[in-house]
């Protein structure tokens, strides 16, 4: 337990509604993460930030964007959602060894219902 | 394209078998990682090998590499019950931002 939360745990909402997705963590981690899965997918990245203010896409972007204006907290953000986007949203930090992010650890997820 | 392909995709033994998962990826690594994840669960990190590495193990664990093959494999010995997840292989690339990239997974259930 890395000290990540995600909220809300669940979420229905309709198509072409804006959505925000949080992620919480207590421990200061400069890297923190935001991954989907889907059956038959595994877990894909839709972005990342590094540290305050600093964001970079991942595999699956299109249609996401995130915020990062405080260490403990990543916001994921659909803005107009579609069916596609129903999945399961994880969270993840990056613990460091060495100065380097090695080891992730993973928030409880929030399962996302888009009507 | 996904990077690592686990095999088999199910997994079904007994209590005290061993079970063995493999991890195929396409390009270099700077190391491979593998994650539990129970169902409905977030994913739990295992053990990570780094690309010099041969063999890690941690408890009843056991992570092979072989970077000629680009492939990897994951241990349980003696199973239990509570070892019924999914696994997964994850490669990181290198880099500084330790973007990893996941495989679909080994579903294990192990048998009472």
């Amino acid at each position: 337990d890395a000290g990540i939360t995600q909220s809300p745990r669940h979420k229905v909402t309709e198509t072409g509604t804006p959505v925000t997705l949080r992620c919480h963590q207590t421990e200061n981690h400069r890297y923190m993460y935001w991954y989907r899965q889907d059956p038959g997918h595994g877990l894909r990245l839709i972005h990342y930030s590094y540290g305050v203010k600093d964001t970079d896409k991942g595999e699956v972007s299109d249609g996401y964007s995130v915020s990062r204006s405080k260490t403990e907290d990543f916001l994921l953000t659909l803005e107009s959602a579609t069916s596609s986007q129903t999945s399961m949203y994880f969270c993840a930090i990056s613990r460091t060894s060495g100065g380097a992010p090695e080891t992730q650890y993973f928030g409880p997820g929030t399962r996302l219902l888009v009507l | 394209s996904q990077q690592g392909e686990e095999d088999p995709q199910a997994l079904s033994i007994q209590e005290g078998e061993n079970a063995t998962m493999n991890c195929s990826y396409k390009t270099s690594i700077n190391n491979l990682q593998w994650y539990r994840q129970n169902s409905g669960r977030g994913l739990v990190h295992l053990i990570l090998i780094r690309s010099n590495e041969r063999e890690k193990h941690s408890g009843r664990l056991r992570v092979t590499l072989d970077t000629s093959k680009k492939s990897s494999s994951l241990l349980i010995t003696a199973s239990r019950a509570a070892d019924t997840a999914s696994y997964f292989c994850a490669t990181d690339l290198g880099g500084a931002t330790n973007k990893l990239i996941f495989g679909t997974g080994t579903l294990l259930a192990v048998q009472p």
